[in-house]
């Protein structure tokens, strides 16, 4: 079964610092997805990045960019100039048609 | 509606008894899933829908757990004689379609307590 992997619980950083989520998975198939989905206080879980499986390049959204390392399975999400907003846990997920994997989070804190 | 609604937001119900949650999509959205998530853990992929149809129902947690959608919009997550392990956050979302890269768009959740 595939599996995603969050390694670390908790991060913290400091305002206006850049911090760096981890995620791996494990899979055997060559097509499939890869999103960074972030959930504040109020619950509401929000796409913050999407990554297709067959692109090279990494996707990029404003601050927010990730490092996807395909034959490492591989897919940390990169928060640059960190703001006290980002403060939330973040879920790495995988998908493919027919199977939906998320993380166990990772719990960020943002230090003003 | 603007975007995916969830109801009730809270709901606290006794050991045995059964509940009914229930999530309004996103208009014109085909795909519907839902997940439940612990306290302090990642989403439980529950089951998703493709219209009014659920392909693969192995993801409910045991057999006390059924949805349905009607009409290809409002869908409804029964817990029948429900237990303390049940106790959780069921979120639901939905997409425009049922494809891998489809960005789902998530509800508020319902967040449940059996006593």
């Amino acid at each position: 079964a595939q599996t995603v992997t969050q390694s670390q619980p908790e991060m913290s950083v400091q305002e206006a610092e850049t911090v760096t989520l981890s995620c791996t998975y494990d899979t055997s198939e060559s097509d499939y997805y890869l999103f960074w989905y972030k959930q504040p206080p109020s619950r509401q879980m929000i796409l913050v990045i999407r990554q297709e499986a067959y692109k090279q390049q990494n996707a990029t959204e404003n601050r927010f960019s990730v490092n996807f390392q395909k034959a490492a399975k591989s897919f940390s999400l990169k928060i640059s100039d960190s703001q006290l907003g980002d403060a939330a846990m973040y879920f790495c997920a995988y998908h493919t048609n027919n199977d939906m994997r998320f993380g166990a989070g990772t719990r960020l804190t943002v230090k003003p | 509606g603007a975007g995916v609604s969830q109801s009730p937001s809270n709901k606290v119900t006794e050991k045995g008894k059964d509940v009914e949650l229930r999530c309004d999509p996103i208009s014109g959205h085909t795909a519907l899933y839902w997940y439940r998530q612990s306290l302090g853990q990642g989403l439980e992929f529950l089951i998703y829908f493709q219209g009014n149809s659920a392909p693969d129902k192995s993801g409910l947690p045991s057999d006390r757990f059924s949805a349905e959608r009607t009409g290809g919009s409002v869908s409804t997550l029964t817990i029948q004689r429900t237990q303390q392990e049940d106790s959780a956050v069921y979120l639901c979302a939905s997409s425009l379609g049922f494809q891998g890269g489809e960005t789902q768009y998530f509800g508020p959740g319902t967040r449940l307590l059996v006593l």
